[in-house]
């Protein structure tokens, strides 16, 4: 059983340049979360998606957007970066019905904007 | 106000102690709990999670909800240094689509 995989690890950007972030989730799992955590801050909900649909959206302006694939994949884009961007940028998997509570992180996406 | 209140620490002790870390939440609807343990530069792993007041056990850690109270423990016991790290407590209204975490409390276990 594969675990929830993101990439890049690391992502060095600049003030108003977009960029794109992937996870793909553990195997059976359908539904994919993003979370965003800032230093020294626990994670905040950005959206959730389920059967490739937005599923519940945080409190995130529409710059930030995703995408999820047949299988099960995701991507976060973030256009118009801003340096509060700058975060820890975590995915998370699950399975349909399942609670919260078993969700699996990613060992996320470290994306600093200068 | 904040939905979920944890003091961020840090929070320094001997090998071998009890630690005891706590959150205190506002929203009466909150209805499962959950702590997560994270490691330095790496993502959340769940460590125990219950939807009743009351304790919950696992080997070393001890879960503890107080409904009335609005306030959720987790117990260490006999700490090891493996167990420095932040952890988080989350917390979930059934039928939501999110997690909502507290700030992170910064763990040091001192050999």
């Amino acid at each position: 059983e594969t675990g929830v995989t993101q990439s890049p690890t690391h992502l060095i950007k600049t003030r108003g340049q977009q960029v794109t972030l992937r996870c793909s989730s553990q195997s059976g799992h359908n539904t994919v979360s993003w979370y965003q955590q800032a230093l020294g801050q626990g994670p905040q909900f950005i959206f959730q998606y389920y059967r490739e649909e937005e599923n519940g959206r945080g409190n995130f302006p529409p710059r930030f957007s995703g995408l999820q694939f047949p299988n099960y994949s995701s991507e976060l884009n973030v256009n118009a970066l801003e340096l509060d961007d700058s975060a820890l940028y975590l995915c998370a998997s699950s399975s349909e019905g399942a609670g919260q509570e078993t969700q699996y992180f990613g060992p996320g996406t470290r994306l600093l904007v200068l | 106000q904040k939905e979920v209140e944890q003091d961020p620490g840090p929070l320094s002790v001997p090998e071998g102690a009890i630690v005891s870390l706590n959150c205190t939440y506002s929203n009466s609807a909150f209805q499962y709990f959950m702590w997560y343990r994270q490691y330095s530069r790496k993502g959340p792993e769940l460590l125990m999670y219950t939807y009743s007041s009351g304790n919950k056990e696992d080997g070393r850690f001890t879960a503890q909800v107080d409904k009335s109270s609005k306030y959720i423990s987790l117990f260490i016991r006999d700490s090891q240094p493996s167990d420095s790290a932040t952890y988080l407590c989350a917390i979930e209204v059934q039928g939501a689509q999110k997690l909502v975490f507290g700030q992170g409390t910064r763990l040091t276990i001192n050999p």
